[in-house]
């Protein structure tokens, strides 16, 4: 298995500009999660779904921030308008019914100019 | 609703030497207890996991963590640094059943010769 695999590894853009992140999780997975990473705040948990429903969204910072997960092998993290503040790695991570181990995607460095 | 502290943001030991990190949960129900590795510029990967059963849990790596209900810690240890160990390391908690996992703050290990 490919394991989690993110899109794009790196992404620089100007304030305003929309930004999507994607991910694609391992094969069978029926939970997805999307974290951020920052120097300040460390890791926190934007949003979880299960079984393509989202969960729990309460960790998204604001209204410019949404995630979709049409089908179970994909979901996006869209940021529209994107703000300097969003800079930070973003990763994606997936986890089977019954394993509790999350497996996370290499990151997106997302950097706002 | 569960949380972990992380005690120490960095930690340097010298090669050879033991390494010890710091975790601290917080729970309200029986806890789920991980210690995850971040090398750099990779997502995180599972060091080892405390779900039920025996108490000393080891892991990959050379890593193992002891639960502790009484003094509500999971606190990991190796007995010999390398080099290869310096990374960033993160404690997290679930509650039982479908719950999101909460990870502390990191400690960051550094090895030196």
């Amino acid at each position: 298995d490919a394991g989690v695999i993110q899109s794009p590894r790196h992404e620089v853009t100007e304030m305003g500009q929309e930004v999507t992140l994607r991910c694609k999780p391992i094969s069978g997975h029926n939970s997805l999660f999307w974290y951020r990473q920052t120097m300040m705040r460390g890791l926190e948990l934007l949003i979880y779904f299960n079984n393509n429903v989202p969960i729990d969204d309460s960790g998204m910072p604001e209204d410019r921030f949404s995630a979709k997960m049409p089908n179970a092998s994909f979901s996006t993290l869209k940021i529209q308008p994107s703000e300097p503040r969003d800079s930070a790695v973003y990763f994606c991570a997936s986890r089977g019914d019954s394993n509790e181990k999350l497996f996370f995607g290499s990151g997106t460095q997302l950097s706002v100019l | 609703a569960q949380s972990v502290t992380q005690l120490g943001s960095h930690v340097s030991v010298s090669e050879g030497a033991l390494v010890l990190l710091r975790c601290n949960y917080s729970s309200s129900v029986p806890p789920y207890l991980f210690w995850y590795v971040q090398y750099p510029n990779q997502g995180l990967q599972l060091l080892l996991k405390y779900t039920t059963g025996a108490t000393l849990v080891k892991g990959i790596n050379g890593f193992e963590a002891e639960f502790k209900k009484s003094e509500t810690s999971f606190h990991l240890t190796k007995p010999s640094a390398h080099m290869s160990d310096a990374a960033e390391y993160f404690c997290a908690v679930r509650g039982t059943g479908f719950q999101k996992l909460v990870f502390g703050t990191g400690t960051r290990l550094l090895v030196s010769p």
